[in-house]
């Protein structure tokens, strides 16, 4: 099993610039997470799907972020236009089933600087 | 919102000492907890998780932990530990039912041969 696969895994950008963080699960895993690690806040969730349906976004920051799952395998992190502050890495992960006590498998993540 | 604190950012000790890392959260209801690692180099893995039955948990390199109800707090321990046990240790926190997963900000634990 290649395990969650995320790319780039470094991303180099200019402010205003747009930038697509790709994301694809395990295959047979039906639920999709993002989260945002950064030294201030730690690790934060910003949105997860289930079944490709975005379920809870209430951690996405601001309308510059979106994200989407056109299909069981793969899905995207859109930030448009990218600024400074959003320099993070990003985490995609996924589980077997939507169920509280399931173990989360995260990626490699993705480390995304704004100039 | 649930909130999850781990103390003591940064551990350093020598091998063969005893580690153990605290985590408290702060929600009155059924939780669901989880100790994350990520290795140098390496994603998040999960350690161990505790969502019923014995408190005492045993996880994977001889990692275990305890929750303990009337304190909010599911720390993480190891008797001895080894210069390969150099990473970062994460506590999660799921509580009341829903999906997210809370995490505290880490430890970053340095093992010194």
């Amino acid at each position: 099993d290649a395990g969650v696969i995320q790319s780039p895994r470094h991303e180099v950008t200019e402010m205003g610039q747009e930038v697509t963080l790709r994301c694809k699960p395990i295959s047979g895993h039906n639920s999709l997470f993002w989260y945002r690690q950064t030294m201030m806040r730690g690790l934060e969730l910003l949105i997860y799907f289930n079944n490709n349906v975005p379920i809870d976004d209430s951690g996405m920051p601001e309308d510059r972020f979106s994200a989407k799952m056109p299909n069981a395998s793969f899905s995207t992190l859109k930030i448009q236009p990218s600024e400074p502050r959003d320099s993070a890495v990003y985490f995609c992960a996924s589980s077997l089933r939507l169920a509280a006590y399931n173990e989360q498998f995260f990626g490699p993540g993705t480390r995304l600087t704004v100039l | 919102a649930q909130s999850v604190s781990q103390h003591n950012h940064h551990v350093i000790l020598s091998e063969a000492a005893s580690l153990e890392l605290g985590c408290n959260y702060s929600y009155g209801g059924t939780v669901n907890l989880f100790w994350y690692v990520q290795y140098p180099g390496q994603h998040l893995q999960l350690l161990l998780k505790y969502f019923s039955g014995d408190p005492l948990v045993k996880g994977i390199k001889g990692f275990e932990a305890e929750f303990i109800k009337s304190k909010f707090s599911f720390n993480l321990r190891k008797p001895s530990v080894q210069w390969s046990d150099t990473a970062e240790y994460f506590c999660a926190v799921n509580a009341g039912g829903n999906n997210r997963l809370a995490f505290g900000k880490g430890n970053q634990v340095v093992v010194i041969p």
